[in-house]
């Protein structure tokens, strides 16, 4: 069965620096999406994205984050100057269509030190 | 806005037997889905069961169906013939015309023999 695969596993930066999470989509998924959850909270929307734009972004999502589709295959999260609080487990996840159900990744954990 | 309230933090269930988990969600949409979702050890998030809000027809998915009471926006899970590997993280979960996920904040299953 196709997965979303998500890499790197666990990521370790220092506070301040820039990070890119990368994701691979289902194939042929249309609809793309990064949440995160910080260790003991809920599972948090951060962005959606659709033909090649954001479509909505939560209030977490501010100046600090951006994401591309950079080609045909992968989905990237940056986070830049990053702070401690972004220490979190990050999901990608993609449908084939609006309100169709969200295939997720393994995530990533990022470690901010 | 969206909310999901998972009142149950963690359940514990013998192995073969059955148990129930509570949610309730609120929403100004007329047009929404629910999920259960499933999140083991091994952190993938995993697609348990989906409801439709315009059915009134409880989904059922093998041993895993729903109760859905949309006057009193309430959506548990039952589990029948509990195994082993259904111990992890269930996370009820909602969504409406924005496509985005909004997660309660779980609840840890334990099984036992």
């Amino acid at each position: 069965e196709p997965e979303v695969t998500q890499t790197p596993s666990h990521q370790v930066t220092q506070m301040g620096q820039e990070v890119i999470l990368r994701c691979v989509p289902i194939s042929n998924h249309l609809y793309f999406y990064w949440y995160r959850q910080i260790l003991g909270q809920k599972v948090e929307f951060l962005v959606s994205f659709y033909n090649n734009e954001i479509s909505e972004k939560s209030e977490i999502f501010d100046d600090q984050f951006s994401v591309e589709r950079p080609d045909g295959s992968n989905f990237t999260l940056k986070i830049r100057s990053t702070k401690l609080e972004d220490s979190a487990m990050y999901f990608c996840a993609s449908s084939q269509g609006f309100n169709q159900p969200q295939h997720f990744g393994d995530g990533t954990r990022l470690s901010i030190l | 806005a969206q909310t999901v309230t998972q009142s149950q933090p963690e359940m514990s269930v013998q192995e073969a037997e059955t148990v129930t988990l509570s949610c309730t969600y609120d929403t100004s949409e007329s047009d929404y889905y629910l999920f259960w979702y499933k999140q083991p050890p091994s952190r993938q998030m995993i697609l348990v069961i989906r409801q439709e809000a315009y059915k009134q027809q409880n989904a059922t998915e093998n041993r895993f169906s729903v109760n859905f009471q949309k006057a009193a926006k309430s959506f548990s899970l039952k589990i029948s013939d509990s195994q082993l590997g259904d111990a992890a993280m269930y996370f009820c979960v909602i969504t409406g015309t924005a496509s985005k996920l909004t997660f309660g904040t779980g609840t840890r299953l334990q099984v036992t023999l």
